[in-house]
């Protein structure tokens, strides 16, 4: 059974600074991960969709990579404003082509 | 258009009631999702309807019972729910009907309260 882990929980960070949020899967086989954003009450907002044959997509200040054989990815935010203060979450799609969210990082830029 | 509705925003209801929730989307998508999600988790599939037709139900009460009526809406209606079955109900739908393999949007939700 696939599990989905995202270290940290929570973060908070200056505004202006540069982030890396991490995203684990324990079941290799998939065919793409998904990065999500969700404020409080809201529904979720795709960022990021990468298929499992690429390395990496980018959107404005987010960069997102994978490493399928590894089991990981990252979403990189550059720049960070306190706008972009929101719950982060990845989500795999396997071989059960249903997505496997994890539990989602916290963040917080001050001001 | 990129956007999936869902209505109501909120929902308050008692435990012998009878409600609906309704989703639509008008981007052409063939797969349809039901995910509820409670306070700081994820959310967590309930259905999935691919080209009209329910391919997924993830072991739900039968209090739940979803209908797609055709393939721009999705509904699930809602019967003799517990306080427990309180939370935050959220659409989705994706490209192609072949359900996880394709980006999924998502609505804004619908906040259940049940009393």
């Amino acid at each position: 059974k696939q599990e989905v882990t995202q270290i940290p929980a929570a973060l908070s960070v200056p505004e202006g600074e540069n982030l890396v949020l991490n995203c684990s899967f324990t079941d290799s086989a998939i065919y793409n991960l998904q990065w999500f954003r969700q404020d409080p009450g809201k529904g979720l907002t795709s960022l990021l969709l990468i298929q499992s044959s690429q390395r990496e997509q980018t959107s404005g200040r987010l960069n997102a990579s994978l490493d399928k054989s590894s089991g990981r990815s990252t979403l990189y935010i550059a720049a960070s404003q306190p706008g972009d203060s929101a719950t982060y979450l990845c989500a795999v799609s396997g071989s059960a082509r249903q997505l496997t969210f994890g539990s989602g990082t916290q963040l917080t830029v001050l001001p | 258009d990129t956007e999936v509705t869902q209505t109501p925003k909120h929902l308050v209801m008692g435990m012998t009631n009878k409600k609906s929730l309704k989703c639509e989307q008008h981007m052409g998508h063939r797969a349809m999702y039901w995910y509820k999600q409670k306070a700081k988790k994820p959310p967590e599939l309930m259905f999935v309807y691919s080209y009209e037709k329910l391919s997924i139900n993830e072991s739900v009460p039968s209090r739940f019972s979803p209908e797609c009526p055709n393939s721009s809406l999705l509904n699930l209606h809602l019967h003799a729910l517990q306080p427990e079955d309180s939370a935050l109900y959220l659409c989705a739908s994706s490209a192609e009907g072949r359900p996880g393999y394709n980006e999924q949007f998502f609505g804004p939700g619908t906040r259940l309260t049940v009393l």
